[in-house]
């Protein structure tokens, strides 16, 4: 069974800073994708990017960018530049499944606030 | 572009009651997941719907079912609620493509209290 792990329960960082959230996976599978989403107070998972097990580049999606390392199983996420708006939970996610039969298994969580 | 709706936002019910929970997927999607998160918890997949059929299912009991409909909207029922069923209740849509990859898209959720 695949396992996501999210190490830190929050963070707290300052306006304009950049952060990073870290996400360990396990799995045995050779093609896998994994999936950082953003869940702020109102309850609506948000996605941000997504990062496949054989793409050469780290994903980037505006101040988003996915530092993927695969021989340490590690799909971190970097924010450049936070702002206030990006205080919420994140949760890294990973694909589990065949095609057309897909689910996400999700980490515990990081708790994100950025301090004005 | 309208995304992935759900209703109710909010519902309170009482032990041993049922309860259904409703999701219209974001346009152009045919495919229908839903998830339960625990206070604290990452989302935990309940089961998935593609052409009116359940396609897989994670961990839970019976009592939880679904339905979808030929619009591709989807249901969630539970049966004879538990305390430990008070949850907020993720649905998410995606596309079949064949591809390996399916961005799921979510709703802003139902949370359950039951009382």
């Amino acid at each position: 069974a695949q396992k996501i792990t999210q190490t830190q329960p929050g963070m707290f960082v300052q306006e304009k800073e950049a952060v990073t959230l870290d996400c360990t996976y396990d799995t045995s599978d050779q093609s896998y994708g994994l999936f950082w989403y953003k869940q702020p107070s109102s309850g609506e998972m948000i996605f941000l990017i997504y990062q496949g097990s054989y793409d050469e580049q780290n994903a980037t999606e505006g101040r988003y960018s996915l530092n993927f390392q695969k021989a340490r199983k590690s799909a971190n996420l970097v924010i450049s530049a936070s702002q206030l708006g990006d205080s919420a939970m994140y949760f890294c996610a990973m694909r589990e499944g065949t095609q057309g039969a897909q689910k996400l298994v999700f980490g515990q969580g990081t708790r994100l606030t950025i301090n004005p | 572009d309208a995304g992935v709706t759900q209703s109710p936002t909010h519902l309170i019910k009482t032990r041993g009651q049922q309860v259904t929970l409703r999701c219209s997927p974001k346009s152009g999607h045919d495919t229908v997941s839903w998830y339960q998160q625990a206070l604290g918890q990452g989302p935990q997949f309940i089961f998935q719907y593609y052409e009116e059929e359940e396609r897989q299912r994670g961990n839970f009991p019976d009592r939880f079912s679904g339905h979808q409909f030929p619009n591709y909207s989807s249901e969630l029922n539970v049966n004879a609620l538990l305390l430990g069923d008070s949850a907020l209740y993720l649905c998410a849509s995606s596309l079949f493509t064949g591809t390996g990859v399916e961005t799921q898209y979510f709703g802003p959720g139902t949370r359950l209290l039951v009382l």
